[in-house]
C-alpha cells in the first residue's frame, strides 16, 4: 500500500537560512509526488510536482525538491527562507488506480527573525 | 480564475443538529474530493467522486456522514446528527480527472465547531 512519512513534525529555522523538509514514500512503481503548503486558515496550495524526467523539480516561491528513488525520498528545499514561508507543508504521493493522493502528516515550519 | 469554493467558511452549531457543507469545484474538473483535517489525525480523505459518481467512500467515518454530487458543479457533505468529535476543518478539492498524476486544487475549507 502507498504511504508517505514526514519524519519532522515541527522545524524552526532562522530567516535567511536554508531549509530542507524530509519526505519518504512507499510505493511499488514510479510514484507521482507532490508538495503542498498550507498557510493558517487556508487550504492547501500546490508548490511543485514530480512525474518523471529530471529528478530535481522547481516550484513556486523559490522551492525545489529532489526525487531520489534509491532512498524513496522527495525532500523539499529552499536556499533562503523568508518569514512568509512559515506554514505547514505536506508531501503527497499518487499513483493508485483510483486517482487519489495519499498525504503525509505534515511538517510545521516556524521562522525566527 | 475561480478556485474551489466552499461554504460556509465557519459553522458553529449544537450537537444533534444537521450540518451541510457545500462545495463548488473548478469548472471542467471531473474529480472531487472531501477531506477532514484535525490536529490528532491530520488530513483524512473522506470520499471522492469522479464524473459525479462516488468512487470510494471508505473514509467516511460512519453513517452519520453522507455526501452527494448532483451535478458537475456542486457537492454537499452532510452530517446528521452532528457530534462534538466531528469538529474539524473540512476541505473540498477538485482535479481535472482521476488520473493519479493530477494535482488537486483545494478550497479554503469550512471550520466546523460542534458544541
Amino acid at each position: 500500500a502507498q504511504s508517505v512519512t514526514q519524519p519532522d513534525i515541527h522545524i524552526t529555522v532562522s530567516e535567511g537560512a536554508s531549509l530542507e523538509l524530509r519526505c519518504n514514500y512507499s510505493y511499488g512503481a514510479t510514484p507521482y509526488l507532490f508538495w503542498y503548503v498550507q498557510s493558517p486558515g487556508q487550504g492547501l496550495q500546490l508548490l511543485l510536482k514530480y512525474f518523471s524526467g529530471d529528478t530535481l523539480v522547481q516550484g513556486i516561491k523559490g522551492f525545489e525538491a529532489e526525487f531520489k528513488r534509491s532512498q524513496s525520498s522527495f525532500n523539499l528545499r529552499k536556499p533562503s527562507v523568508h518569514w512568509s514561508d512559515a506554514a505547514e507543508y505536506f508531501c503527497a504521493v499518487g499513483g493508485g488506480s483510483q486517482g487519489n493522493l495519499i498525504f503525509g502528516k505534515g511538517t510545521k515550519l516556524s521562522v525566527k527573525p | 480564475d475561480a478556485g474551489v469554493i466552499q461554504s460556509p467558511r465557519h459553522e458553529v452549531t449544537e450537537m444533534g443538529q444537521e450540518v451541510t457543507l457545500r462545495c463548488k469545484p473548478i469548472s471542467g474538473h471531473n474529480s472531487l474530493f472531501w477531506y477532514r483535517q484535525t490536529m490528532m489525525r491530520g488530513l483524512e480523505l473522506l470520499i471522492y467522486f469522479n464524473n459525479n459518481v462516488p468512487i470510494d467512500d471508505s473514509g467516511m467515518p460512519e453513517d452519520r456522514f453522507s455526501a452527494k454530487m448532483p451535478n458537475a458543479s456542486f457537492s454537499t457533505l452532510k452530517i446528521q446528527p452532528s457530534e462534538p468529535r466531528d469538529s474539524a476543518v473540512y476541505f473540498c478539492a477538485s482535479s481535472p480527472n482521476r488520473a493519479s498524476n493530477q494535482p488537486q486544487h483545494f478550497g479554503d475549507g469550512t471550520r466546523l465547531s460542534i458544541l
